[in-house]
């Protein structure tokens, strides 16, 4: 366990409908980030927080993903209208000393 | 980013060391060298990291080679719950420290 929760482990969803994926990082770290992971591939970075300040978004981040972090403590990812393609493993991390330390991530499939 | 370069897959006994290699010809002076490894269903775990010198700990050896253009991920006596995806990442601290990750080796373990 490495302290950092991701919520809900598992979504199934249709296409067209939003979903919303909740991180609870490791409280004292002020940096958090989000990847995507597919089938067989590595984890592929999609933005990261420096407290509540998006500082970074991947052009994998297409304008029907929004993710937040108010107050500098959790973070929300939200998927509008989601596609087939979106369906993926979004894993949450947050910074230790040297390392990342990652939650087990929430599956989503959309049908 | 600085890229590294792992074999697809790799085979090894229950209760054998394991060698995993890694090159990285293009590494800056800055870049520390990272292992990660990735249990199915779950996020990726820090394994070991390391700059110039060879590291231990609990888990795994990390010989990094003199000119650092190579590392090598050492089991000492590889379990079943050894197999895994291990993926080997170079990550500047002086920098941005998001961590980039390659496909990586999957590691299977024969009983």
């Amino acid at each position: 366990d490495t302290g950092v929760s991701q919520d809900p482990r598992h979504k199934i969803t249709k296409r067209g409908q939003n979903v919303t994926f909740r991180c609870d990082p490791i409280s004292e770290h002020n940096r958090l980030y989000w990847y995507r992971q597919t089938l067989g591939q590595g984890p592929e970075f999609l933005t990261y927080f420096q407290n509540e300040a998006q500082l970074e978004k991947s052009r994998l981040l297409s304008d029907r993903f929004s993710a937040e972090r108010p107050k500098g403590s959790f973070s929300t990812l939200e998927i509008q209208r989601t596609e087939q393609g979106d369906s993926a493993m979004y894993l949450c991390a947050n910074p230790g000393n040297g390392e990342l330390f990652f939650g087990e991530g929430s599956r989503l499939t959309v049908l | 980013d600085a890229k590294t370069t792992q074999p697809n897959s790799m085979e090894s006994n229950e209760e054998e060391p394991v060698h995993l290699p890694c090159n990285h010809s293009t590494i800056s002076g800055t870049d520390y060298i990272h292992w990660y490894r990735q249990l199915p269903s779950q996020g990726p775990e820090y394994v070991i990291h390391g700059l110039t010198s060879n590291v231990n700990n609990r888990m795994a050896s990390l010989a990094i080679a003199e000119d650092r253009k190579s590392s090598t991920l050492i089991l000492h006596r590889a379990t079943l719950r050894d197999a895994a995806v291990y993926y080997c990442i170079l990550r500047d601290l002086n920098r941005d420290d998001k961590i980039i990750f390659g496909k990586g080796t999957r590691l299977h373990i024969l009983p």
